[in-house]
């Protein structure tokens, strides 16, 4: 079985603060993706990336950055983290197929508390 | 750019009653549709997925979806809910611009009551 895997399931940080949410697949996949998922929202595309070291904007990326220096792990940078970035955080890897037609993996989830 | 809705953020049905959630997607190219189930605490799982071929979809638990593509849907069907069936579930539309990105719909709490 495909598994994604995020380091913490639950965070509280405070204003202000650096924060490092970390994703490890262990599949060889080619894609992996960050997610934001709020109520009444869905989930929403911070940042993707389809190899190491490159990454593309999503919808939101906006107060993010990631870091991909290794193919397995996919890490998402808070710069500053701010009260209206509480939220769930979803990590998800693909494979690369030509069709684009294959689903996404999901980790657990991190739920992050900024106070 | 391609969008999904999800018509209904609530849906409250019987234990053994049918479950209907809808999806309505809109896309420039064919597209790739997807439902996934999340349970409480939970990151998302699979249920099933449309890219070519059968328009009806059969996926886990005894659910399936039909793509319609007159009417740019995609809804999500099963003949009897079950308690265990209660859980939020998202439509998944996917093909647009490269690299599998998946774009969701705000999704559906289904709640399932004896």
């Amino acid at each position: 079985d495909v598994k994604v895997t995020q380091s913490s399931r639950y965070l509280v940080k405070r204003t202000g603060e650096k924060v490092f949410l970390e994703c490890v697949q262990d599949m060889d996949h080619e894609n992996m993706f960050w997610y934001r998922q709020d109520p009444g929202l869905g989930l929403r595309l911070i940042y993707f990336s389809y190899d190491v070291k490159m990454k593309e904007k999503g919808d939101i990326p906006e107060g993010y950055s990631v870091s991909r220096e290794k193919k397995e792990r996919f890490s998402l940078i808070l710069e500053s983290a701010s009260t209206n970035q509480t939220s769930m955080y979803l990590c998800a890897s693909s494979p690369r197929t030509e069709a684009m037609n294959t689903e996404a993996f999901f980790g657990q989830g991190t739920r992050l508390t900024v106070v | 750019a391609q969008s999904v809705t999800q018509l209904g953020s609530h849906v409250s049905v019987s234990e053994g009653a049918l479950v209907l959630l809808r999806c309505n997607y809109s896309s420039s190219v064919p597209p790739y549709l997807f439902w996934y189930v999340q349970y409480p605490n939970q990151g998302l799982q699979l249920l099933l997925k449309y890219t070519t071929g059968a328009t009806l979809v059969k996926g886990i638990n005894g659910f399936e979806a039909e793509f319609k593509k007159s009417e740019t849907s995609f809804h999500l069907t099963k003949p009897s809910a079950h308690m265990s069936d209660a859980a939020e579930y998202f439509c998944a539309v996917s093909g647009e611009g490269g690299y599998n990105k998946l774009i969701f719909g705000a999704g559906t709490r289904l709640a399932v009551h004896p």
